[in-house]
C-alpha cells in the first residue's frame, strides 16, 4: 500500500488561508488522493478527492503536483471549526480500502 | 437524506467476551466499512461489504467476523475480547459505483475491554 507522509501538527489564523502539505512518492498511477478530517470526538469526514488535476468543492481544494508525489490541501479562510486532525490517504486497489497514517493535527488560533 | 449510523455508541466489555457492534447505512449506499481507531492513532481497515459479501480485509484475525444485510446495513463480531481490542470502531459506507469511493463515516462504538 502506497504511504503519505505529512507534518504532525500545524497552526494557522483564524480568517487566514491554510496550506496542508502531503508527500505520496510511492503513489501509483491509478491511486486517487483523498482527504479526509476528524473533528473531536467525531468520525472521520470527507474532505477532497482528485487523480491529477487540481479539484475544488465548498469546503477546499486540492492541490496535485505535476508528477503526483506531492498535494497540498487548502482552506481559503479557516475557522475555529476546522480545528482537526487532517488525513490524506492513497485509495487502494478497487475494494477502496483507505489506509490512514497519522494525520496533521491543525489548531486555529481566534 | 439519512446519514450512517452506529449502536452502542459506548459499550464496556470483560476479557474473553464475544462483542456485536452495529451499523446503518446512508441512504442510496450499498458499501459498508470497518474500521478500528486506537486512542491518538488513525483510524486501521478491518474490512469491507459489498453485496453482503466480504470485500476486502485488513491485518485483522478471523476473530474479527461482520454481516451484510440485504438492506446493507452491516455488523462487526469481535469473539475473544483483548484488552487491545479497547478503541473506537468506526463504520463507513459508500456507493461502488463511485469509482473512489468517498466513504461517509459514522459517531463509531466506543469499545472498553476491561
Amino acid at each position: 500500500d502506497a504511504k503519505t507522509t505529512q507534518p504532525n501538527s500545524m497552526e494557522s489564523n483564524e480568517e487566514e488561508p491554510v496550506h496542508l502539505p502531503c508527500n505520496h512518492s510511492t503513489i501509483s498511477g491509478t491511486d486517487y488522493i483523498h482527504w479526509y478530517r476528524q473533528l473531536p470526538s467525531q468520525g472521520p469526514e470527507y474532505v477532497i478527492h482528485g487523480l491529477t488535476s487540481n479539484v475544488n468543492n465548498r469546503m477546499a481544494s486540492l492541490a496535485i503536483a505535476e508528477d503526483r508525489k506531492s498535494s497540498t490541501l487548502i482552506l481559503h479562510r479557516a475557522t475555529l471549526r476546522d480545528a482537526a486532525v487532517y488525513y490524506c490517504i492513497l485509495s487502494s486497489g478497487n475494494t477502496g480500502k483507505l489506509i490512514f497514517g497519522q494525520g496533521t493535527t491543525l489548531q486555529v488560533k481566534p | 437524506e439519512t446519514g450512517v449510523t452506529q449502536s452502542p455508541t459506548h459499550l464496556i466489555k470483560t476479557r474473553g467476551q464475544q462483542v456485536t457492534l452495529r451499523c446503518s447505512s446512508q441512504s442510496g449506499h450499498n458499501t459498508v466499512s470497518w474500521y478500528q481507531q486506537a486512542l491518538g492513532q488513525g483510524p486501521q481497515f478491518i474490512f469491507q461489504y459489498y453485496r453482503e459479501e466480504e470485500n476486502g480485509r485488513g491485518n485483522f484475525p478471523p476473530r474479527f467476523s461482520g454481516l451484510q444485510f440485504p438492506n446493507y446495513s452491516s455488523e462487526l463480531n469481535v469473539n475473544a475480547l483483548e484488552l487491545d481490542d479497547s478503541a473506537l470502531y468506526l463504520c463507513a459506507s459508500s456507493r461502488a459505483d463511485r469509482p473512489t469511493y468517498e466513504q461517509y463515516f459514522g459517531p463509531g462504538t466506543r469499545l472498553t475491554v476491561t
